[in-house]
């Protein structure tokens, strides 16, 4: 089936110890988003790549960057994460064609970092 | 400017009854609306989505959905709750012609399911 998968599911790590998280899809989806949950809230959009063009969000801190080296594959790395960026991270693809689509996005089932 | 407000950020509903999820958007385009259902430690997975067809929507497990321009709402329904339905519900809003397709969610209902 065709699917967006991340690892690892559970991801722990020190302060200040950088860390990636990895996202994969099968989807052959042109567009990839990451975004940030915090217990009980909604997703935060951080970036997300149309293509290989690189689009940040405005708040999204610099402690955070993103890599996407082909279609498949997206890359989280959190270059010195704090305990505030304990979180879900939750990674979503979605088709999107020239004068748009429907959004829909499908998500993978997300990575929980925890910070020690 | 999109935007989403979902009343109640907590619904409690006996196994049986009626479930009811308000959501109100604001969108200066046409919207495309979505609610997304997210188990503990999962991702979110689709429930429904509207992109202008039948202003009445049928989702997965029972859900449905119904589009009022006049009142810019998105309420989710379901006759009868299940204790499996207990999760938290989002519902989001994105528009045609985005390139990005971006989407824009609420905060989120807790539903929870009394036997």
């Amino acid at each position: 089936d065709a699917m967006v998968i991340q690892n690892p599911r559970y991801q722990v790590t020190q302060f200040g110890k950088p860390v990636t998280l990895s996202c994969s899809q099968t989807l052959n989806h042109n567009v990839m988003y990451w975004y940030q949950q915090k217990s009980s809230q909604a997703p935060k959009l951080l970036f997300h790549y149309y293509d290989k063009d690189f689009n940040n969000e405005a708040d999204t801190p610099d402690n955070f960057q993103s890599r996407r080296p082909n279609t498949s594959f997206c890359f989280l790395d959190i270059r010195s994460p704090g305990l505030g960026d304990a979180a879900m991270y939750l990674c979503a693809t979605s088709r999107v064609l020239d004068g748009g689509s429907y959004n829909e996005q499908f998500f993978g089932p997300g990575t929980r970092l925890t910070v020690l | 400017a999109q935007s989403v407000t979902q009343l109640g950020s907590h619904v409690s509903v006996s196994e049986g009854a009626l479930v009811l999820l308000r959501c109100n958007y604001s969108s200066s385009v046409p919207p495309y609306l979505f609610w997304y259902v997210q188990y503990p430690n999962q991702g979110l997975q689709l429930l429904l989505k509207y992109t202008s067809a039948a202003t009445l929507v049928k989702g997965i497990n029972g859900f449905e959905a119904e589009f009022k321009k006049s009142e810019t709402s998105f309420h989710l329904t379901k006759p009868s709750a299940h204790m499996s339905d207990a999760a938290e519900y989002f519902c989001a809003v994105g528009h045609r012609g985005s390139t990005l397709g971006r989407l824009y969610f609420g905060r989120g209902t807790q539903l929870t399911v009394w036997p």
